[in-house]
């Protein structure tokens, strides 16, 4: 089973600032990794499938690099919307994996 | 619009079944790989199990061998057999549509409520 590690945990930020979040995975994964966010009570939404391709609506200020086993989150400036809990998830091989999350929370 | 609906969640004692069921609309079953991901009270996500028809069914370690998943295509609409439940079991579980033959997950259910508990 291939493991995810997210970090940091928390990540305590301003509105307007730059959140950067990591994946690194225990073996590679190629270009395999997704991003989700999710909500207090919601069910998860996809941001990034693939390492870089932002789904559907997704705005512009999410991008989404790396590959093997270093992935990064990037929020350019982050928006009232943005603090909620994020989670990679590779699909490089079966059983599908997730990482532990890290929440961005209001400074 | 793409729109998936679970039922089935219940409160069960520890060694009790209960079937999970996920219906979809806006799209066919047989097109996407369907899966399960759960999420225990204040805990990360955990992917269970996927059916694709023709014969792509995976476990996680945790419920293989206790879960089972089928789907009925003319009903558009999957299932999750859970046997042997356990405590560890509780949790939201999540119906996904995967993008294609994916597990590129582009839609969620609401989720349903199992709570395994004496």
């Amino acid at each position: 089973e291939i493991v995810l590690t997210q970090s940091p945990a928390t990540l305590s930020l301003s509105p307007g600032e730059r959140a950067t979040l990591s994946c690194r995975a225990s073996q590679s994964v190629s270009s395999y990794l997704a991003w989700y966010q999710q909500k207090p009570g919601q069910a998860p939404r996809l941001l990034i499938s693939d390492a870089s391709n932002r789904a559907t609506g997704i705005p512009a200020r999410f991008s989404g690099s790396g590959s093997g086993t270093d992935f990064t989150l990037t929020i350019s400036s982050l928006e009232p919307e943005d603090f909620a809990f994020y989670y990679c998830q590779q699909r490089s091989t079966w059983a599908l994996t997730f990482g532990g999350g890290t929440k961005v929370e209001i400074k | 619009e793409v729109i998936l609906v679970e039922t089935g969640g219940d409160l069960i004692h520890p060694g009790g079944s209960l079937r999970l069921s996920c219906t979809g609309s806006g799209f066919s079953v047989s097109d996407n790989y369907m899966s399960w991901v759960r999420q225990a009270p204040g805990k990360g996500l955990e992917w269970v199990s996927v059916f694709y028809p023709g014969g792509t069914i995976y476990y996680a370690d945790s419920v293989r061998g206790r879960f089972t998943i089928s789907g009925d295509i003319s009903k558009n609409t999957v299932y999750l057999q859970m046997n042997s439940l356990r405590a560890e079991d509780t949790a939201v579980y999540y119906c996904t549509k995967g993008r294609g033959r994916t597990s590129i997950y582009d839609y969620w259910g609401q989720g349903t409520l199992v709570t395994v508990s004496s």
